[in-house]
């Protein structure tokens, strides 16, 4: 079983539109949890930060569900611009601090 | 967040040489990591750096193939040996960081570079 899956989509969507990602993880003691936005030939750059209360910014909402082992990701109001990959990554500390990384998520908004 | 500065951006290498990668930090910084992302695929992690020690490799990657130095805090190579074309990929370096007040490390990557082996 894989650490981290995603489902790869793509998603098209209009702009406007309210779309929502969900990646589930394997190991329960997973300690924190991040969602990045990865542009065509482009690094990943970190989007949010994912807090156990879950957290808010701007159009953006990240949850935790850690009894379910589950993240989500909410965009309101898409631009064409949220157009790129969403990957889920999971930081389990230990002697390695790993970072396990979802598949990836499509999203293509169109006009 | 650290900025992470890596060379070259591109290459394209004839099957059987080998190529160097730097990563450059411009901050000390205690875990850095390299990974392949081949194309339409997510990122793997080939292994992570140690600073003065030898770097510690993830399954199905090998020293022999994949030697990596760090000699300081800051600076990290990875050299792809004997290449072959499914060494064709994006590798990336990337560093942890933890911002004042946040009570875990952030992951960030440098820009990448790009492989071609013909």
């Amino acid at each position: 079983r894989k650490e981290v899956e995603q489902d790869p989509g793509p998603f098209n969507v209009p702009e406007g539109a309210t779309v929502a990602f969900n990646c589930t993880y394997s190991n329960s003691a997973s300690q924190s949890f991040f969602w990045y936005r990865q542009d065509c030939r482009k690094e990943p750059k970190l989007l949010m930060s994912v807090y156990s209360s879950g957290n808010e910014d701007g159009r953006f909402t990240a949850q935790l569900n850690r009894a379910s082992q589950y993240i989500s990701l909410l965009i309101r109001d898409s631009k064409l611009s949220d157009s790129a990959t969403y990957l889920c990554v999971v930081n389990t500390y230990g002697n390695f601090n790993k970072f396990y990384f979802g598949s990836g998520t499509k999203l293509n908004v169109k006009p | 967040s650290a900025v992470i500065s890596q060379k070259p951006s591109r290459d394209i290498c004839q099957r059987g040489t080998s190529l160097t990668i730097q990563c450059q930090v411009d901050s000390q910084v205690t875990m850095m990591f390299w990974y392949r992302q081949q194309p339409g695929q997510s990122l793997t992690l080939i292994a992570t750096a140690n600073q003065g020690s030898e770097a510690t490799y993830e399954s199905g990657f090998v020293i022999d193939k994949f030697p990596i130095s760090r000699p300081n805090l800051t600076f990290s190579t990875l050299t792809v040996s004997n290449m072959s074309p499914e060494d064709s990929s994006i590798y990336l370096c990337s560093v942890t960081h933890r911002a004042g007040g946040v009570p875990y490390n952030e992951q960030f990557f440098g820009p990448g570079t790009r492989l071609t082996v013909l």
